[in-house]
């Protein structure tokens, strides 16, 4: 049981360029979300999905893109990197709201880096 | 707007020290999770409470909330160095549909 898999792990980009993160998770969570994390910030929600085909702005969503084309996978784009989003960015997974107790699951994280 | 403020930032204790970490949030809520971080590592699920009064307890961490008060705290015993990480409490917002809001953490440092 893998639970939730980012991927890659690490990336530097060039100001203009563009990547995907992959979200993979394996639990049959309905909900996924991205987050960051800056230093001194905590997590802030990117965009989330409450199911298949379904997407959501979250607090920081200018510059991303996200598609949940399987309920099993969960894509942050970024279409043109800026200096700005040079960030470590979690996926997490989680069931609906009931039962309420289980939270998220967290995958490993992806360091990106914007030169 | 959900805010919640964790307090203090940053803490550096003594093994076998006692301390509190304290979570603040600023709207009505029963679901209230603490996390740990260790340095470049995912968070980790701590405790989960979700009604006013709970306390949970797991070795030398003990979580409670209180609704009313819109509050958590983190109750550190007897620290030792193993605890060194970064804790971070986040509150489900009732109508936010499983959205968590995070603190800003709190980088804590146990030294021998």
């Amino acid at each position: 049981n893998a639970g939730v898999t980012q991927t890659p792990k690490f990336r530097v980009l060039k100001t203009g360029q563009s990547m995907t993160l992959l979200c993979a998770q394996d639990m049959n969570h309905e909900y996924m979300y991205w987050y960051r994390q800056d230093p001194g910030m905590g997590l802030r929600l990117i965009h989330y999905s409450v199911g298949e085909g379904t997407t959501a702005k979250g607090e920081v969503p200018d510059g991303y893109n996200v598609s949940r084309l399987k309920k099993q996978n969960f894509l942050l784009g970024l279409e043109s990197a800026a200096p700005s989003q040079t960030s470590v960015y979690f996926c997490a997974s989680s069931y609906i709201r009931m039962p309420r107790s289980y939270g998220y699951t967290f995958g490993s994280g992806t360091r990106l880096t914007v030169v | 707007e959900l805010k919640v403020e964790q307090n203090p930032l940053f803490l550096s204790m003594q093994e076998g020290k006692n301390y509190t970490i304290y979570c603040n949030y600023s709207t009505t809520s029963d679901r209230l999770y603490w996390y740990r971080q260790d340095p470049g590592k995912s968070l980790e699920s701590l405790f989960v409470l979700l009604s006013n009064g709970a306390v949970k307890q797991e070795g030398r961490l003990m979580a409670s909330l209180d609704t009313k008060a819109r509050l958590s705290t983190l109750h550190i015993t007897a620290a030792v160095h193993d605890l060194s990480a970064t804790y971070f409490c986040a509150v489900d917002k009732e109508t936010s549909g499983s959205r968590l809001t995070f603190g800003e953490g709190t980088q804590l440092t146990v030294n021998p």
